[in-house]
């Protein structure tokens, strides 16, 4: 079955300290990004990688890294978290998004940043 | 720049039809309709492409003026099941000011259908 699957689902985590969410896809897609969704301000882009160590930022990159080292695996890492970073996450996989490829989306994981 | 979307919200009875609009300042490639229920993931609505390609669910229509840099989902005799918040993401074309790998979506339009 086709799936884009994120790791944790819930996270309840405090300042500073270090977490990561995992994201795995099992299309062979080349692309994949993450997504934060908060109330009224809808998708909001954190990182998109176009392949193998290929990444690049969203609109809100801040606080955020990733890496992308296997095609299949695109984690979210948050060094030192913040409460503004309480959120619900998505992560997303396609072939290429300039095609008329459709973009899958993980179940999300929301984090809450104490 | 997020695309913005109208209306931000619409309440609708079983049967009627809605119209939601996106539209860009930048010139674009590509627009993506994704419908999210609460506490789920977005799912794939439409992608409309610049010169006509587009691909869909069949009870979805949608459109894309590519001069107005504008797009509009179609939601005819509209079904309890059709309630969510629908976004659209756009990619911009190459030199218009974005990645032409950045999708960017809009802040959402919550519809409910009652019976």
């Amino acid at each position: 079955e086709a799936q884009v699957t994120q790791n944790p689902r819930y996270l309840i985590t405090v300042t500073g300290k270090k977490l990561t969410v995992t994201c795995s896809q099992n299309m062979n897609h080349e692309y994949m990004s993450w997504y934060r969704q908060d109330p009224g301000l809808g998708l909001r882009q954190i990182y998109y990688s176009m392949n193998v160590e290929v990444t690049d930022k969203g609109d809100v990159p801040e606080g955020y890294k990733v890496s992308r080292k296997e095609k299949r695996n695109f984690p979210l890492i948050l060094e030192s978290p913040s409460p503004n970073q309480t959120s619900l996450y998505f992560c997303a996989s396609s072939l290429l998004p300039t095609r008329l490829d459709i973009q899958y989306f993980g179940a999300g994981t929301r984090l809450s940043v104490l | 720049q997020q695309p913005v979307q109208s209306p931000q919200a619409v309440i609708l009875r079983e049967g009627e039809d809605a119209v939601i609009n996106c539209s860009s300042s930048k010139a674009l490639y590509s627009v993506h309709w994704y419908r999210q229920k609460h506490g789920e993931a977005p799912v794939f609505l439409m992608i409309l492409l610049k010169g006509g390609e587009q691909k869909g669910h069949e009870k979805i229509s949608a459109s894309f003026n590519e001069k107005k840099q504008q797009s509009s989902l179609y939601l005819t005799a509209s079904q309890l099941s059709y309630s969510g918040t629908y976004f659209c993401g756009v990619i911009p074309l190459p030199g218009s000011g974005g990645s032409n790998y950045k999708l960017t979506f809009g802040k959402g339009t919550l519809l409910t259908v009652n019976p």
